[in-house]
């Protein structure tokens, strides 16, 4: 019930084109959804997050969308870029602490 | 703002030895601070919560004797490997609470953490 599922594994775009990632949970007391990039060798740094009463959040390029009633959220990266290739977590919060998925490995193309 | 840094962001040491990893949070005050480890290709791991001032709370699974931390003040913690062994090579990361909002955690680059 702490498992937060992620998919696809990895995932290759082309430039330009939208990336999407999707998470499904379980733990209905999950109350804040974000999401990491991390770079190899580097920590994860937050792009977007989301809060359960909200179902479409929008930072420039990134949007999450959430299903509350399906216990799914998404990721969409639009006008994907060859710098955005990456590894991206979703993650799950309760009481602060996080469970993370288990990552999605992004090849832009050029 | 909310920049978390760790110090050293890599290390070697010998079997048997003991490392100590810095976390910091440089422009704000964090009300807890969360170890993570990462093996290659692989999801992060929470291993133990700790707030200033208190003992760490360990997850599941974690020895809490080996992964000794230590929350000293609102801008540091420590993680100290005790009697290292080469499966404890990990990538180690801490991540702070307490930036921007209450719900983000912000985090550290990393230590790369090998034992010979």
């Amino acid at each position: 019930q702490q498992q937060v599922k992620q998919s696809p594994q990895s995932l290759i775009v082309q430039k330009g084109g939208i990336s999407i990632i999707n998470c499904a949970y379980e733990n209905t007391a999950f109350d804040y959804f974000p999401w990491y990039q991390q770079f190899p060798g580097k920590g994860p740094a937050l792009l977007i997050a989301i809060r359960p009463d909200v179902s479409e959040k929008k930072e420039g390029r990134f949007t999450i969308s959430f299903n509350k009633s399906a216990k799914q959220f998404s990721l969409h990266i639009m006008d994907s870029q060859p710098g955005d290739s990456a590894t991206y977590f979703c993650a799950a919060s309760a009481a602060y602490k996080y469970i993370f998925g288990t990552g999605t490995r992004l090849k832009v193309l050029a | 703002g909310a920049v978390v840094s760790q110090h050293p962001s890599w290390v070697i040491c010998k079997s048997g030895t003991s490392v100590k990893i810095e976390c910091r949070s440089l422009d704000f005050q964090a009300t807890t601070m969360f170890w993570y480890r990462q093996f290659p290709k692989q999801s992060l791991m929470l291993m133990a919560t700790s707030n200033e001032g208190s003992k760490a709370t360990y997850e599941q699974g974690v020895e809490k004797d080996k992964f000794l931390i230590n929350h000293a003040s609102l801008t540091l913690s420590t993680l100290t490997v005790t009697s290292a062994h080469p499966e404890d090579s990990s990538f180690y990361i801490c991540s702070a609470r307490g930036g921007l909002g209450p719900y983000e955690q912000y985090f550290g680059p990393g230590t790369r953490l090998t034992v010979t």
